[in-house]
């Protein structure tokens, strides 16, 4: 079945540094692939969205690229803020009508000033 | 336009006890989908109402079960409480039944079982 493996958090990084999270999949057919943000005590948000292979989504200075030859969807900022300081999901949805997604477990972003 | 909207925001309920949560969808979205998340866990889809009839579930048993009204607003019922119920629940609209749609979340009913 479709599956999102993404990396352990948590991640801790200090204000204007690089952030690379890595998520892969597997999945048969075209998925669409989603990073969503959960800030602390809200729902989650969608951040960026990618449908087709070699996609890029972007959102907030977030970028992520649908890879299909190596099953990766990685979330990058080039400069992070304090305010970026949140849980960041990776998911997926098959192909098909049902609306479904398949989650990794999250990866807990902090940045410290 | 207003976002998704969910009841209560915190609950807690005894072990054996029922339970039921709402949500408001979107304005326009037909399609709502629920979902569990542990403390520290992604969430679990349980299961997603498109025009008023359920049409996708997830793993869970059949103590959890769900209305969709003719505004597209929803309901998660949960019968028989167990401790292991303790989540968040989330609610998540869509414009249409389309796997291009994106999801919007409410902030989740937060609900504790003693």
């Amino acid at each position: 079945g479709n599956s999102v493996t993404q990396m352990e958090g948590p991640v801790t990084l200090s204000e204007e540094a690089f952030l690379t999270i890595n998520c892969t999949y597997t999945a048969t057919g075209y998925p669409s692939l989603f990073w969503y943000v959960q800030y602390p005590g809200e729902g989650l948000q969608l951040l960026l969205k990618a449908t087709k292979a070699d996609d890029k989504g972007s959102n907030k200075g977030f970028e992520a690229t649908y890879r299909k030859e190596t099953t990766s969807f990685h979330l990058e900022k080039g400069s992070v803020q304090v305010s970026d300081s949140a849980v960041y999901f990776c998911a997926l949805r098959g192909d098909g009508n049902n609306r479904k997604l398949i989650w990794g477990l999250g990866t807990s972003l902090a940045v410290n000033p | 336009e207003t976002g998704v909207t969910q009841s209560p925001t915190h609950l807690i309920k005894t072990r054996g006890q029922q339970v039921t949560l709402r949500c408001s969808s979107q304005s326009g979205h037909n399609t709502v989908s629920w979902y569990q998340q542990a403390l520290g866990q992604g969430p679990q889809f349980i299961f997603q109402y498109y025009r008023e009839e359920e049409n996708g579930r997830g793993n869970f048993p059949p103590r959890f079960s769900g209305l969709q009204f003719p505004n597209y607003s929803s309901e998660l019922n949960v019968n028989a409480l167990e401790l292991d119920d303790s989540a968040l629940y989330l609610c998540a609209s869509s414009l249409q039944q389309g796997y291009n749609s994106p999801l919007h979340f409410g902030n989740g009913t937060r609900l504790t079982v003693t």
